[in-house]
């Protein structure tokens, strides 16, 4: 079952911060974020295991609550190339298999 | 470069056309996949190789037809598709396909298909 990511779309000025969401109506055993720049190809930004785990990457983090089946991705103090479509991907069990988000769009402006 | 090589990029085909999208990845991994990606919908999983060896149908019509030859090359060969089927194709590989234990899926940049 796919996770559900919100909001769709966010618009902001560099320097501004944002959340998106990635929630599950089933356990998780572990999340994967991806951000995919139009006509290029999904690019790996971090994997969250269950335990509360936090992960950053340059001015993105994550965290993940297995308890709210739930993770969320900040962005904090965008940039301009941090502009893209961001999925998550859950996994429901230590297996092969990645459900995905449908995606948010984020445009940061100058 | 993501070590995931599509190719074509591009390809527009008719409904009575056959033809293959081909992937190759350079790193090292034992599983791949193929994903379909269309407008406003999640990545779509089709099928999923393991060792060569096909561990997932993800009910994926039969006009949709993969190849996994090795660990390292996978087709998808195409044979009287729909214009509903235009969309990206999205290759992946993983040193897997346990996912989860600091595995991830690595995709290509994806086959731009269009069904007239």
């Amino acid at each position: 079952q796919q996770p559900v990511q919100s909001p769709q779309a966010v618009i902001l000025r560099e320097g501004e911060d944002a959340v998106i969401n990635c929630s599950s109506s089933k356990a998780l055993y572990s999340v994967h974020w991806y951000r995919q720049k139009h006509g290029e190809a999904p690019v790996f930004l971090m994997i969250l295991l269950k335990g509360g785990e936090q992960k950053g990457h340059e001015k993105i983090s994550a965290s993940f609550n297995e308890k709210k089946q739930q993770s969320s991705l900040y962005l904090t103090a965008s940039q301009l190339s941090y502009s893209g479509t961001y999925f998550c991907g859950t996994e429901r069990s230590n297996d092969y298999k990645l459900s995905f988000g449908a995606g948010t769009t984020v445009t940061v402006r100058a | 470069e993501t070590g995931v090589t599509q190719t074509p990029r591009h390809l527009v085909m008719g409904m009575t056309n056959k033809k293959s999208l081909k992937c190759e990845q350079h790193l090292g991994h034992n599983a791949m996949y193929w994903y379909k990606q269309s407008a406003k919908k999640p990545l779509e999983l089709m099928f999923v190789y393991s060792l060569e060896e096909r561990v997932e149908n993800n009910s994926v019509p039969s006009r949709f037809s993969p190849e996994c030859p090795n660990s390292s090359h996978l087709f998808l060969h195409l044979h009287t598709l729909q214009p509903e089927d235009s969309a990206l194709y999205l290759c992946a590989s993983s040193q897997g396909p346990n996912l989860g234990s600091g595995n991830t899926i690595y995709f290509g940049e994806g086959s731009w298909l269009t069904v007239v």
